[in-house]
């Protein structure tokens, strides 16, 4: 089983500030998801990365996929009220089955 | 925007009955999968179905659960004895084919009593 390892799992910051969360493993992926969950409710797909060093920018969100596609970053600029949830990356596996980290709580307090 | 749904969103049942959760994945997508969410915990693979046959199933997948495409739209998972420990959130997703994004249900709520 690949494993997903992510940080931290617990962000707590003001709105303005940056936050960056990191999700690693030992494995390679031929893709990772990045998905936001709020409770009670399903993951929503944010973006999906594919190449080695590839960025991706989602508004004020910015992807990054390592260039072994072992780990991924998410970084949030100037974060929002809006942005607080849980943040879950998921690496792609056989058959298209996600294989999940257990994802970082983020709270932005206004 | 073409969206995976899933009914009941919410469903309580005693120990021992069965169960069986339904989902319509987006219309054009032929890739199926059921994931589970214990309460606190990270989501888990279940089952990944594509033409019409179960592609992959994890450990989680015992004899107690059994997925069916039954016609066009639908697609179905039934526990056949609920255990307490079934209690979770069950979420469906599609793709279009193996490599583009997976999209989520807003999932069901089985609690078993």
């Amino acid at each position: 089983t690949q494993l997903l390892e992510q940080s931290p799992q617990f962000l707590s910051i003001q709105e303005g500030e940056n936050l960056t969360v990191y999700c690693n493993s030992s494995s390679v992926f031929s893709s990772l998801q990045w998905y936001r969950q709020e409770p009670g409710e399903g993951p929503v797909l944010l973006v999906t990365v594919v190449t080695g060093g590839e960025v991706k920018k989602l508004k004020r969100l910015t992807f990054q996929f390592g260039d072994a596609r072992k780990d991924s970053s998410l970084h949030i600029t100037a974060a929002q009220p809006g942005d607080t949830g849980l943040y879950l990356c998921a690496g792609d596996g056989s058959w298209g089955k996600l294989q999940f980290g257990a994802g970082t709580q983020v709270v932005v307090t206004p | 925007e073409p969206e995976v749904t899933q009914t009941p969103s919410h469903q309580v049942t005693q120990m021992g009955q069965e169960v069986i959760l339904r989902c319509v994945p987006i219309s054009n997508h032929l890739y199926f999968y059921w994931y589970r969410q214990i309460l606190g915990q990270k989501v888990e693979f279940l089952v990944s179905f594509y033409n019409n046959e179960i592609s992959e199933k994890s450990e989680i997948f015992d004899d107690q659960f059994s997925v069916e495409r039954p016609d066009g739209s639908n697609f179905t998972l039934k526990i056949r004895s609920t255990k307490l420990e079934d209690s979770a959130m069950y979420f469906c997703a599609s793709r279009n084919d193996r490599a583009t994004e997976a999209f989520f249900g807003q999932g069901t709520r089985l609690t078993v009593v």
